[in-house]
């Protein structure tokens, strides 16, 4: 089975500090992983992916992911936040790589990240 | 850029009445996903689509709910009766295979009253 843990519910950091969104997943399978950002009223935006390549991870907007599988982890961070990343951050994980089909994704609890000036 | 597009943005509706959400996914996509968030909770896979049939489904998904792509773009989710507890944002999400990334909707905000 695949699910998601994301460590804190709400982050805040100023602007131009560092971001680290935590996540933590299990899978049955080899998996995918992405992270996903929903700013209000908008729809769920691909951030940045993992499937089964490198696994340092470079996103939109100066994100990045490592997938480390010994601790069944894939943090995102951004080196210097800026007051529009303020947004919701999910953490999803699916079984299978690319090659093969997805199927249904398993989402975690979602991480509003609140960024100061 | 082309999106996935949902239609309408809310639908208020009253317990037992029947709605349908409508979704334009990516034209070239062939894949097709319904999710759902109720306030405050995880975002819940429902059912994905592909060749013109159910491909996988949830345990959410029972006999109330049903999908359709009644023509060449749209992408509809049915809910005949609907609950209470479908007070939900529901999601759309298409694939240009199942092996690549999901593209999401902005989501249309069920309201059972």
């Amino acid at each position: 089975a695949q699910s998601v843990t994301q460590l804190d519910s709400h982050v805040s950091v100023s602007e131009g500090t560092p971001v680290l969104l935590r996540c933590n997943y299990s899978s049955s399978y080899s998996p995918s992983l992405f992270w996903y950002v929903q700013h209000p009223n908008k729809g769920l935006q691909l951030l940045l992916k993992y499937t089964s390549a490198a696994t340092l991870v470079k996103g939109i907007n100066g994100f990045e992911a490592e997938f480390k599988k010994s601790e069944t982890s894939f943090h995102l961070t951004k080196p210097s936040a800026h007051m529009s990343d303020a947004a919701e951050y999910f953490c999803v994980v699916s079984r299978g790589n690319r090659g093969s089909t997805l199927g249904r994704l398993y989402f975690g609890r979602g991480t509003q990240l609140t960024v100061w000036p | 850029e082309p999106e996935v597009t949902q239609t309408p943005s809310h639908q208020v509706t009253q317990m037992g009445q029947e709605v349908i959400l409508r979704c334009v996914p990516i034209s070239n996509h062939l894949y097709f996903y319904w999710y759902r968030q109720i306030l405050g909770q995880k975002v819940e896979f429902l059912v994905s689509f592909y060749n013109n049939e159910i491909s996988e489904k949830s345990e959410i998904f029972d006999d109330q709910f049903s999908v359709e792509r009644p023509d060449g773009s749209n992408f509809t989710l049915k809910i005949r009766s609907t609950k209470l507890e479908d007070s939900a944002m529901y999601f759309c999400a298409s694939s240009r295979d199942g092996s690549y990334e999901q593209y999401f909707g902005p989501g249309t905000r069920l309201t059972v009253t």
